[in-house]
């Protein structure tokens, strides 16, 4: 099973907003609306800020949205906060034996 | 509040086994799926095996099938991992995690990690 595709890194100065693709194919991304999204600060575990594409947890700011189109899924941060600066996984549900699979993760910068 | 505890990582040499235990509190441990994550220093976030919330079904990662196996306790309200035939690319903090709900797909909460260090 082959890793998402992430972009390496992407920044944005604060209040910007900056989106964060996730390229998959049928048999993940685009086979299932089950496209969840992490953020980790270093040294910490990582948290749940979207699931199902596009729901956030319980206590997610609501500058952070997700969707989806065809085999990309994407990540959008708006309003863009200094705490923001962490690095994103997406992950999909992938089906059969294998369950899940991650991308590779992007760092986000704040400028 | 959900807490998910790993323990049992250390030093093991290549070709070792060790045990992983995650101890949950928190919520109904028999009603969620349960997970391992690792990832290896400096590096990304993998995906390693998932088990039903009543054990019966497990699932691997290709890079662990055959070397690592999942289990839980729901009397213990505990999750384990055995690791088999170690090597070095298996060094990581590994992580378990919780299934964010029943009919939703999402690790909803972690633990803080156990580091393996497989070297010699």
């Amino acid at each position: 099973q082959s890793a998402l595709t992430q972009p390496r890194s992407v920044s944005g100065s604060p209040g910007q907003s900056v989106t964060i693709s996730c390229t998959g194919s049928i048999s993940d991304v685009g086979g299932y609306n089950y496209v969840s999204w992490y953020q980790q600060h270093p040294g910490k575990a990582p948290k749940l800020i979207i699931y199902d594409v596009s729901r956030r947890p319980s206590g997610v700011p609501d500058r952070f949205s997700g969707s989806k189109s065809g085999n990309t899924a994407s990540l959008t941060i708006s309003g863009l906060q200094a705490e923001d600066e962490a690095d994103y996984y997406c992950c999909s549900y992938a089906g059969g034996n294998i369950l899940r699979v991650f991308g590779g993760g992007t760092t986000v910068t704040v400028l | 509040e959900v807490q998910l505890v790993e323990s049992g990582g250390g030093l093991v040499q290549p070709g070792g086994s060790l045990r992983l235990s995650c101890s949950a509190s928190g919520f109904t441990f028999s009603s969620f799926a349960m997970h391992w994550v690792r990832q290896a220093p400096g590096m990304g976030l993998e995906y390693l095996s998932s088990v039903n919330n009543n054990g019966r079904s497990q699932y691997y990662a290709d890079s662990v099938k055959g070397r690592f196996t999942i289990s839980r306790d729901n009397s213990k309200n505990t999750l384990y991992l055995e690791l088999s035939s170690l090597r070095g690319d298996d060094t990581a903090v590994y992580f378990c995690a919780k299934e964010i709900g029943p009919t939703h797909v999402g690790f909803g909460h972690w633990g803080q990690g156990t580091l393996v260090t497989v070297s010699s």
